[in-house]
């Protein structure tokens, strides 16, 4: 069965400071592959995403996340966190049918000033 | 472009209560998603409308869930009667689907329900 697994639950780092976040998967065949962002009561909000092709993936607000088959993982890196970058992070495989997903359980991110 | 609308943002209420929850997703959109995020389960879907057709609601707990489309711009999940178990935040989406890969999903700030 496909599953995510988010193995840190919080982590903090320091603004300037880089940043990954990691993601495992199992998936049967070539999977589809999201991060999404939820910022302190808002929705979530799609980073970026990978479905093939370059398995360096460039997202918005200056994220990237590499797609390495070999480990199953699709781990997300900033080179230097900003403040508002602070807020819970999902990572997601794509379940089927075009809309469904399986979401990982989440990293929330700390930014100290 | 006002993104997903949902409302209320807060809703408390006690248990047996019938609880509707409204979503106005992004005008143009054609397909709506309804999910529930709960610090146990994480974040599930609950159902799927494509052409405010429900094409998956698999997701949906038990008969005392229902969701109704009634037009491409409005929809409702609702509870009845409702339970403690059922507080968590509900999230609608909607996306702009072409049916052949996976398009973006923009999220509503969801609807925090408290059942007491």
């Amino acid at each position: 069965a496909q599953s995510v697994t988010q193995p840190d639950i919080h982590i903090t780092v320091s603004e300037g400071a880089s940043l990954e976040l990691r993601c495992n998967y199992s998936y049967g065949a070539t999977p589809y592959l999201f991060w999404y962002v939820q910022s302190p009561g808002q929705g979530l909000q799609l980073l970026l995403k990978y479905f093939s092709g370059d398995t360096l993936v460039q997202g918005i607000k200056g994220f990237e996340a590499e797609f390495k088959r070999s480990q199953s993982s699709f781990n997300l890196r900033k080179p230097s966190v900003h403040w508002s970058d602070a807020a819970e992070y999902f990572c997601a495989v794509g379940a089927g049918g075009t809309y469904k997903y399986i979401f990982g359980t989440g990293t929330r991110l700390k930014v100290l000033a | 472009d006002a993104g997903v609308i949902q409302s209320p943002r807060h809703e408390v209420t006690e248990m047996g209560q019938e609880v509707t929850l409204r979503c106005k997703p992004i005008s143009g959109h054609n397909s709506l998603f309804w999910y529930r995020q709960t610090m146990m389960r994480g974040l599930e879907l609950l159902i799927y409308f494509n052409n405010n057709v429900p094409i998956d609601d698999s997701g949906m707990p038990e008969d005392r869930f229902s969701a109704k489309m009634p037009n491409a711009s409005f929809s409702t999940l609702k509870i009845q009667p409702s339970e403690p178990r059922d507080s968590a935040v509900y999230f609608c989406a909607s996306s702009l689907s072409s049916g052949s890969s996976y398009n973006e999903q923009f999220f509503g700030p969801g609807t925090r329900l408290t059942v007491l």
